[in-house]
């Protein structure tokens, strides 16, 4: 199967500062990228989605101005977490897919915690 | 109309069992039906998938089971193991208009036995 990577894996960060998440596909170009939150034995929360060269869609009740999606290439998408609270904390987790596959591949997640 | 209702929440099988969990759509524009594997900390792995013009897939020791007419999927995991020790997740997209996002179930804790 395609591989997705994530960096970091861990995050702690001081409450205010901003944090960078980035996501490749390392074999495969991924045209459109997705950006989930997870909480704790919880489902994974669509935050947004991307696709390569465009803005990112948001969902609703997901703020766009905290969570900074970027999608510059076919290959790297990158969420920063603007002033970070403590609520922020979290496991990120991003997906790729497109081209000819139906399928979406998961990175092995980031996970944020903000003191 | 966009949910994906999973059950159980939780499940405990002894080795060698064959545990099921289920998975209810209402939104007949979903053609594309994934399930993925997570283990503690780390990201979702895609099991197995399937489309709603085949009733039944096979991959290894996991079977997909779908119910058009019903509007329901299942997985099934023959022969269980310690190892598949994990949450589980349905999911549902509409592929037809092009890649889209995935609809998520709430997940199934797996727990086998040894």
């Amino acid at each position: 199967g395609a591989v997705v990577s994530q960096h970091p894996s861990r995050v702690i960060c001081k409450s205010g500062t901003s944090v960078k998440i980035e996501c490749r596909s390392l074999d495969f170009q991924a045209t459109t990228m997705f950006w989930y939150r997870q909480f704790p034995k919880k489902s994974l929360m669509l935050m947004a989605t991307s696709n390569e060269g465009s803005k990112a869609t948001y969902e609703q009740g997901v703020e766009k101005d905290k969570f900074l999606i970027n999608h510059a290439s076919l290959t790297l998408s990158t969420l920063t977490v603007t002033s970070a609270h403590p609520e922020d904390s979290s496991f990120y987790i991003c997906s790729g897919g497109g081209g000819s596959s139906d399928t979406q591949y998961f990175g092995p997640g980031t996970r944020l915690t903000v003191l | 109309q966009q949910q994906v209702k999973q059950s159980p929440q939780s499940l405990i099988v002894q080795k060698g069992g064959i545990p099921i969990i289920n998975c209810a759509y209402e939104n007949t524009a979903f053609d594309y039906f994934p399930w993925y594997q997570q283990f503690p900390g780390k990201g979702p792995a895609l099991l197995i998938a399937i489309r709603p013009d085949v009733s039944e897939k096979k991959e290894g020791r996991f079977t997909i089971s779908f119910n058009k007419s019903a509007k329901q999927f299942s997985l099934h995991i023959m022969d269980s193991q310690p190892g598949d020790s994990a949450t589980y997740f349905c999911a549902a997209s509409n592929l037809g208009s092009g890649f889209q996002k995935l609809v998520f179930g709430t997940g199934t804790r797996l727990l086998v036995s040894p």
